[in-house]
């Protein structure tokens, strides 16, 4: 079965920490992993796809990584604005349905 | 532009009301979806039209129908909801279709079913 983890569930950082966010998933075939950013009672906001193992992506101080089992997305010196539910979906080759992971709440604290 | 628009942005409803959700995007996406998510869950996907077809229904209740009457446009029309309905409603917009590729979200309706 599809399945994608993601983890810590929740993560409270300093700002300025650096810290880093886990996907990992089981499907039969990659056809895409995106991460969404979710402020509460908002939509999400996509931020990257990834296709292939060794692909990395950047946008402003976020980092995304992509290997055959699992995706990482690194936060370089979080700010209290970065605070937000990361999510981590993928799309498997043979299927038209993307799977979502449960997500990883992120405090930035001043 | 990559916005996709929702109306209305709350909607409190009984259980023996009927009230439609609205969805539209201008980006000439040819996928469109409706997803459901409670407090604190991801996503959870109800719905996919792709070229204006109905391709993939994740066994919703039949007190969820949808709608795609252009390629712009998505509606969600609901009668005799339960109170375990209550949640976001979020739609969604892909370039590409048959579902594939990146989703772009609408900001979606907050249903309260009382």
């Amino acid at each position: 079965e599809d399945q994608v983890t993601q983890s810590p569930e929740a993560l409270r950082l300093q700002e300025g920490e650096s810290s880093s966010l886990n996907c990992s998933y089981t499907v039969s075939g990659l056809r895409g992993l995106f991460w969404y950013r979710q402020d509460p009672g908002k939509g999400p906001e996509f931020l990257f796809t990834l296709y292939s193992a060794g692909e990395e992506k950047e946008k402003e101080r976020l980092k995304a990584t992509l290997t055959k089992k699992e995706s990482f997305l690194h936060i370089t010196a979080p700010k209290p604005e970065d605070s937000a539910t990361y999510l981590c979906a993928v799309q498997e080759g043979g299927g038209f349905k993307t799977i979502f992971g449960a997500g990883t709440r992120l405090f930035v604290k001043a | 532009d990559t916005e996709v628009t929702q109306t209305p942005k709350h909607l409190v409803m009984g259980m023996t009301n009927k009230k439609s959700l609205k969805c539209e995007q201008h980006m000439g996406h040819r996928a469109m979806y409706w997803y459901k998510q409670k407090a604190k869950k991801p996503p959870e996907l109800m719905f996919v039209y792709s070229y204006e077809k109905l391709s993939i229904n994740e066994s919703v209740p039949s007190r969820f129908s949808p709608e795609c009457p252009n390629s712009s446009l998505l509606n969600l029309h609901l009668h005799a909801l339960q109170p375990e309905d209550s949640a976001l409603y979020l739609c969604a917009s892909s370039q590409e279709g048959q579902g594939v590729g990146v989703q772009y979200f609408g900001p979606g309706t907050r249903l309260t079913v009382t």
